[in-house]
């Protein structure tokens, strides 16, 4: 079936430093979508990309999905202690409408 | 409050007893959605509904599980025979677009199951 893995599992920083997260499927994505969940509380919706190599940007986040859509990456430039949690990456692949979440990368940033 | 909630937020059980969660979505919302996610993953999906019509469920859904959606508002996740395994935070996300891609899943707060 398809998987959705994200690379590093987890990630620890100093405040102020760059992260970058890395979602690859095992196949074609009509979508993807980021969400973040902070620790003890639920997936939050952050952006959703469509277009093959688009790149948007909120604030110091930066997502990009790859031109085979079957990658994506999100970026935080100069972290924040407020950027702690979880962020998964999630598709709709073929002929279903289950969504299906990355594994997710835990972002621990120390001040 | 107009977001997805989610009752009760927590339950501890005995195993081999019956549980059922509530699910109150956003009121416009067609398509509800119920996940489970264990310590360390992401959400795992289990079933949807669109409206009243459940229309796909997951393998991970065995026969103790059945879920309802008996007017296209509220939904209930039952599981039945409670197993130590089934100890998990199970989320109810909803969203108001029909077609595939391109909606924005909303999500509760989950209710936290722990099988004794």
């Amino acid at each position: 079936g398809q998987q959705v893995m994200q690379i590093p599992q987890y990630q620890h920083v100093q405040e102020g430093e760059d992260f970058t997260t890395y979602c690859n499927s095992s196949t074609t994505l009509s979508n993807i979508q980021w969400y973040k969940q902070r620790p003890g509380g639920h997936p939050v919706f952050l952006i959703q990309l469509v277009k093959s190599g688009e790149v948007k940007k909120q604030k110091r986040l930066t997502f990009q999905f790859g031109e085979a859509k079957k990658n994506s990456s999100l970026h935080i430039t100069a972290t924040q202690t407020t950027d702690v949690g979880t962020y998964f990456c999630a598709g709709y692949g073929g002929a279903t409408n289950k969504l299906i979440f990355g594994t997710g990368t835990l972002l621990a940033v120390q001040p | 409050d107009t977001g997805v909630s989610q009752n009760p937020r927590h339950k501890i059980t005995k195993r081999g007893q019956n549980v059922t969660f509530r699910c109150d979505p956003i009121s416009e919302h067609n398509r509800l959605y119920w996940y489970r996610q264990t310590l360390g993953q992401g959400p795992e999906f289990l079933t949807y509904f669109q409206n009243e019509a459940q229309l796909e469920k997951s393998r991970l859904l065995s026969d103790r599980f059945s879920a309802e959606r008996p007017k296209g508002s509220f939904s209930t996740l039952e599981i039945q025979r409670t197993e130590q395994g089934d100890s998990a935070m199970y989320l109810c996300a909803s969203s108001s677009q029909g077609g595939r891609g391109g909606e924005t899943q909303y999500f509760g707060p989950g209710t936290r199951l722990l099988v004794l």
